[in-house]
């Protein structure tokens, strides 16, 4: 079956640190990988995309790598502050159809501390 | 740009009666798609409409459940009759995905609405 896996256990990181998380993958070929953040109370918000023929993506303090072989994407959020706390969850299209369904990780809770 | 608009934003029901949940998606937008988020299950897609046709709804959980979406502005979610195990909270999402004369890739990005925290006593 297909199955999508995120870090289970919430991450708690020191402010100023670089954060990891994982998103492992199976019986998947995805043309793409999507990551969102989640706020208590709030819909998921779009942070990155990154395609299969890319290793790596970056925007402001986030970078995403994916790896293919591995099946395996993994988010870093360098300098972390407090306000980075939040759920992040990883999405992928399970589809070769291209009608842009998601199917979503579990999630990452991601605490940072002063 | 107001974003996806659900309502109600909280609903709480008796066992057995009907609940509509209600989602207007960004202008301009024509994919939509309505998930449920639980502690157990995390987020799953339910259903998802292009062009307001219906796309796949293998995810609707029982033939309790239904959707519809009668414009490019806006969709029901409907639950009749409602059980306790279907609270949860809903979301509806909307992607500018190209319809069936679209590329081969569906990569646009989904914006989801605040949800509705739905309670079935």
């Amino acid at each position: 079956s297909q199955k999508i896996e995120q870090n289970s256990e919430a991450l708690n990181i020191q402010e100023g640190k670089t954060a990891t998380l994982t998103c492992n993958y199976t019986n998947y070929s995805p043309a793409y990988l999507q990551w969102y953040r989640q706020d208590p109370g709030r819909g998921p918000v779009f942070l990155l995309l990154i395609r299969e023929n890319e290793k790596e993506k970056r925007k402001e303090r986030l970078k995403v790598t994916f790896d293919t072989t591995l099946k395996q994407s993994l988010f870093h959020i360098t300098a972390s502050q407090p306000a980075d706390s939040a759920t992040y969850l990883c999405a992928l299209d399970p589809t070769t159809d291209s009608w842009g369904k998601l199917q979503f990780g579990a999630g990452t809770q991601v605490v940072v501390t002063p | 740009d107001a974003g996806v608009i659900q309502s109600p934003r909280h609903e709480v029901t008796e066992m057995g009666q009907e609940v509509t949940l209600r989602c207007k998606p960004i202008s301009g937008h024509n994919s939509l798609f309505w998930y449920r988020q639980t502690m157990m299950r995390g987020l799953e897609l339910l259903i998802y409409f292009n062009n307001n046709v219906p796309i796949d709804d293998s995810g609707m959980p029982e033939d309790r459940f239904s959707a519809k979406m009668p414009n490019a502005s806006f969709s029901t979610l409907k639950i009749q009759p409602s059980e306790p195990r279907d609270s949860a909270v809903y979301f509806c999402a909307s992607s500018g995905l190209r319809g069936l004369a679209g590329g081969p890739f569906g990569t646009d990005t989904q914006y989801f609405g605040p949800g509705t925290r739905l309670t079935v006593l």
